[in-house]
């Protein structure tokens, strides 16, 4: 489904380093998700927006911030890498008013060595 | 916060067996979802349940939203090999607008 896109698919980076994934949809969807995902622990929300500018944290926060300037793109920055946030990242979209369910990406695979 | 309670927590079937998998919260849920993730993608929804007792299907798949309104069981029948994968059941707790995500249930099938 080409509604919503994640970049890159894959990155490898150093501890310490910035890193930014990016989410962009073209479904006009009001709310946008990052997820995190990791074996035993399922889905963990880390920020959510639900709208422009608005936005707020989930579960797992610390360490990643997160930027909406625009309704389609969704911005997910980790500060200073750390290897504890080697993972499968998942962007989600959904509208209240288009039923109850999220739509996902395909996921970024990052590794920080 | 919430959790869902998803249950097992892995399966190994042969082809052609029926699956059962369940989901169970200690509150209420407004809605009940279950989405299947293929290796490497993310999760797709796979059925949506809106009201207490709704029975759903979808193909080989059956849902249902419990009538107490804190379970819900997903089942396959005649389970085939493209139906590996990591299930995860999701919902809307009362009063709240974000999903809870259940810990996922992976299907493997020897063929």
């Amino acid at each position: 489904d080409a509604g919503i896109t994640q970049s890159p698919r894959h990155k490898v980076t150093e501890t310490g380093t910035p890193v930014t994934l990016r989410c962009h949809q073209t479904e006009n969807h009001r709310y946008m998700y990052w997820y995190r995902q990791d074996p035993g622990h399922g889905l963990r929300l880390i920020h959510y927006s639900y709208g422009v500018k608005d936005t707020d944290k989930g579960e797992v926060s610390d360490g990643y911030s997160v930027s909406r300037s625009k309704t389609e793109d969704f911005l997910l920055t980790l500060e200073s890498a750390t290897s504890s946030q080697t993972s499968v990242y998942f962007c989600a979209i959904s509208d209240p008013g288009r039923g109850y369910g999220y739509t996902f990406g395909s996921g970024t695979r990052l590794t920080v060595v | 916060g919430q959790q869902l309670n998803q249950s097992p927590q892995s399966m190994f079937i042969q082809e052609g067996e029926d699956v059962s998998m369940n989901c169970t919260s200690s509150s209420i849920f407004n809605t009940w979802l279950w989405y299947k993730q293929d290796p490497g993608e993310g999760p797709v929804l796979l059925i949506a349940l809106y009201k207490a007792g709704e029975l759903t299907s979808n193909g080989r798949l059956t849902a249902q939203f419990g009538i107490t309104r804190k379970d819900s069981f997903l089942n396959i029948s005649a389970s085939i090999p493209s139906d590996v994968g990591i299930y995860f059941c999701a919902g809307h707790p009362q009063g709240a607008q974000k999903l809870v995500f259940g810990q996922g249930t992976r299907l493997t099938i020897n063929p």
